[in-house]
C-alpha cells in the first residue's frame, strides 16, 4: 500500500498569514494517463471531510482561491495564502494511484493563534 | 447532493450491524459509493467501495475488513448499505459514506478516484 506522510502534524497560524502543509507519498502518484492522483480534504471540527483539491491543483467547486495545491511525483503541498478562522480543522491528503486501498495521510491540524 | 447515514449504535464483539446511507440530490445509480471510517481521535481509513451498475456494481474492501464487511446498494431506494459481521473492538469508529467520482482504469478494472460528497457519519461502538 502507498503510505502518505504529512508534515507538520499541527500548525498554529495568525489570521491573515499564509500556511503550508506538505504531503509525501511512498511511490509516485503520476499515472501513465498523465494525471497525478493526489487529493486534499479538510475536516472542520465536528464535521465530515470535504474535498478541497483534486488531481494536485484543481480546486473543487466552491473552494476559495486562497487554497492552492502544487507538486509532482511524490512531493505535494497545500497552501493557504491568508488563513481565516473558518480554515481551522484537520487537513488530509489522499492518493488514488494504486487502488485499492485509497490511503490518507495522518492529517495536519490547523489552528488559529 | 445529500448523504445521510443511519443505523449506528453499540454492539457487542462478534455481533453484526448494518448501517445505511440514504442519498438524494443526484442520480444514485450513476455513481459509485464508498465507506470511510474514523476511529476516535484518529485519521481517515477507507473501508470499502462499490462500483456503479455501469461498471458491474462490484466491490472492493480494505484488508482489515475483507471477509467481514460487505457493501450493497438499492438503486430504487437510493440507499447504500454497509453490512458489518463479526465486529471487533477495533471497528469502533464513525462511519462515513461518500459519493465516488472520477474514473481511472487499469486494464479491465476501473476505479473511482476521489470522494466528492460525504455524509455526516454514523457512530459504531463495539464493546462488551
Amino acid at each position: 500500500d502507498i503510505v502518505m506522510t504529512q508534515t507538520p502534524l499541527s500548525l498554529s497560524v495568525t489570521p491573515g498569514q499564509p500556511a503550508s502543509i506538505s504531503c509525501k507519498s511512498s511511490q509516485s502518484l503520476l499515472h501513465s494517463d498523465g494525471k497525478t492522483y493526489l487529493y486534499w480534504y479538510l475536516q472542520r471540527p465536528g464535521q465530515s471531510p470535504q474535498l478541497l483539491i483534486y488531481e494536485v491543483s484543481s480546486r473543487f467547486s466552491g473552494v476559495p482561491d486562497r487554497f492552492s495545491g502544487s507538486g509532482s511525483g511524490t512531493d505535494f503541498t497545500l497552501k493557504i495564502s491568508r488563513v481565516e478562522a473558518e480554515d481551522v480543522g484537520v487537513y488530509y491528503c489522499m492518493q488514488a494511484i494504486q487502488l485499492p486501498p485509497w490511503t490518507f495521510g495522518q492529517g495536519t491540524k490547523v489552528e488559529i493563534k | 447532493v445529500q448523504l445521510v447515514e443511519s443505523g449506528g449504535g453499540l454492539v457487542q464483539p462478534g455481533r453484526s450491524l448494518r448501517v445505511s446511507c440514504t442519498a438524494s440530490g443526484f442520480t444514485f445509480g450513476d455513481y459509485a459509493m464508498s465507506w470511510v471510517r474514523q476511529a476516535p481521535g484518529k485519521g481517515l481509513e477507507w473501508v470499502g467501495y462499490i462500483r456503479s451498475k455501469a461498471y458491474g456494481a462490484t466491490t472492493e474492501y480494505a484488508a482489515s475488513v475483507k471477509g467481514r464487511f460487505s457493501i450493497s446498494t438499492d438503486a430504487s431506494e437510493y440507499i447504500a448499505y454497509l453490512q458489518m459481521n463479526n465486529l471487533k473492538t477495533e471497528d469502533t469508529a464513525v462511519y462515513y459514506c461518500s459519493r465516488a467520482r472520477g474514473v481511472r482504469c487499469s486494464g479491465a478494472t476501473c476505479y473511482s478516484t476521489y470522494f466528492d460528497s460525504w455524509g455526516q457519519g454514523t457512530r459504531v461502538t463495539v464493546s462488551s
